[in-house]
């Protein structure tokens, strides 16, 4: 089945700076890729996603790049705030009708 | 829309009890999911049910866990007997395809087994 890795599992940025969390898929089949943000004690809330015809997808501080190649992923992250502080997990699934398989997730803690 | 309802938000019991979590996903949507998160293993799929039906309960960790859904506005886990090492979050989410809709969670259920 397919097995989604992710790092770091930690991350510390200085505000302003950038910040990338970088994903690996298992199964070719995958074609679709969302990334969750969960900020403490709160619940997951998908931030952003991209499926497997497109490269690169970009909502304004918030990148996602997809190699299919490779079978890797990233999430970019511009001019951090504090407020972008939280876990953030990626994942992948194959259709429709398959269950979404989450990373391990990473912690990110942007200092002021 | 209210969103993903989950109830209880908080459970404390004691080893050996019963515990049932409930939860009404999103009006429309068809597929529903249980996840349980720990810190030690992260956000794992235990069931999720499409149209009702139970499609994939292989995350499901033992007998002692069953989950319903009889009809399309509510499901529930159920644990029973409860032990500490079931302590962890449990979350509900519902969308409308997986492939095509995000998944929304609910706020979760913190379950405490002493």
């Amino acid at each position: 089945g397919e097995n989604v890795e992710q790092h770091p599992s930690t991350l510390s940025v200085q505000e302003g700076d950038s910040a990338v969390i970088k994903c690996t898929y298992s199964d070719s089949a995958s074609n679709y890729f969302p990334w969750y943000k969960q900020e403490l004690g709160k619940r997951p809330q998908l931030i952003i996603d991209i499926r497997s015809n497109v490269g690169e997808k970009k909502d304004q501080r918030i990148a996602v790049t997809l190699n299919k190649t490779a079978k890797h992923f990233s999430l970019h992250i511009t001019e951090t705030q504090p407020e972008d502080s939280a876990v953030y997990f990626c994942a992948a699934q194959k259709t429709s009708y398959d269950k979404v398989i989450f990373g391990p997730g990473t912690s990110l803690s942007v200092i002021p | 829309d209210a969103g993903v309802i989950q109830s209880p938000r908080h459970e404390v019991t004691e080893m050996g009890q019963e515990v049932t979590l409930r939860c009404k996903p999103i009006s429309g949507h068809d597929y529903l999911f249980w996840y349980r998160q720990t810190m030690m293993r992260g956000l794992e799929l235990l069931i999720y049910f499409n149209n009702n039906v139970p499609i994939d309960d292989s995350g499901m960790p033992e007998d002692r866990f069953s989950a319903k859904m009889p009809n399309a506005s509510f499901s529930t886990l159920k644990i029973q007997p409860s032990e500490p090492r079931d302590s962890a979050v449990y979350f509900c989410a519902s969308s409308l395809s997986p492939a095509r809709d995000t998944q929304y969670f609910g706020p979760g259920t913190r379950l405490t087994v002493l």
